[in-house]
């Protein structure tokens, strides 16, 4: 199985700051990657796709980049609302898997 | 409105069988794949497995294989997620989603099912 790693475990951030949050992966993934969010009691939500591509709806303050084994998600300009868990996940072969998360705190 | 609604909480006793559901709706159920992933209290996301139709096999991650079964009826544009005989680990938050292709990305989620299973 590939293993996907995240990096931090944990953010304390404030509003208004840039944040990166990176994901490793344990062998070459391509570009099959994907960022979700998720906030407490809520079910996961797509942000990017195939690495750098913004899911509909989703603010453009948000970004991807990366390929084969190093990934970042970068959030330009924290918002209130950006307060949440962050999941990589690849889907380049079964067993698709996740990172373990990285949850993005209030400084 | 696309979106996939799932079954209720369910409280079981370890031994006993359970089946949870995903129904889609607002889009064509039979071109999509369903994933089914687990949240364990306080925990990270785990890969469950996926499945495309109902004549396909579903694929599995090795930490869920023979643990339980997907499937799915396209007739009733829903997917399952069966246990024959459940385990106290078992409680957990699970949701199913779906990706258009084997190499997408889960673009919509179910809101997730819980399972409380008591020794």
């Amino acid at each position: 199985d590939i293993q996907m790693t995240q990096s931090p475990s944990t953010l304390s951030a404030s509003v208004g700051d840039r944040v990166t949050i990176t994901c490793r992966a344990s062998q070459s993934i391509d570009t099959w990657l994907a960022w979700y969010q998720q906030k407490p009691g809520k079910a996961p939500k797509l942000l990017i796709y195939k690495t750098s591509n913004l899911q509909g709806g989703v603010p453009s303050r948000f970004s991807g980049r990366g390929s084969g084994t190093e990934f970042t998600l970068t959030i330009s300009s924290l918002q209130p609302d950006d307060f949440a868990t962050y999941y990589c996940q690849h889907y380049n072969s079964y067993p698709w898997t996740f990172g373990q998360g990285t949850k993005v705190e209030i400084k | 409105e696309v979106q996939l609604v799932q079954s209720g909480a369910e409280v079981k006793k370890s031994g006993e069988s359970l089946q949870i559901s995903c129904k889609g709706s607002g889009y064509n159920f039979t071109t999509y794949w369903i994933g089914w992933v687990r949240q364990m209290p306080g925990k990270g996301l785990e890969w469950m497995g996926i499945i495309y139709r109902a004549d396909s096999d579903a694929r599995y991650s090795p930490s869920f294989q023979g643990q339980v079964t997907i499937s799915v009826d396209t007739s009733i544009s829903t997917a399952y997620l069966h246990w024959s005989s459940l385990k106290a680990s078992d409680t957990a938050m699970y949701y199913c989603a779906r990706c258009y292709t084997y190499l997408d990305a889960f673009d919509i989620w179910g809101q997730g099912t819980t399972v409380i299973v008591s020794s």
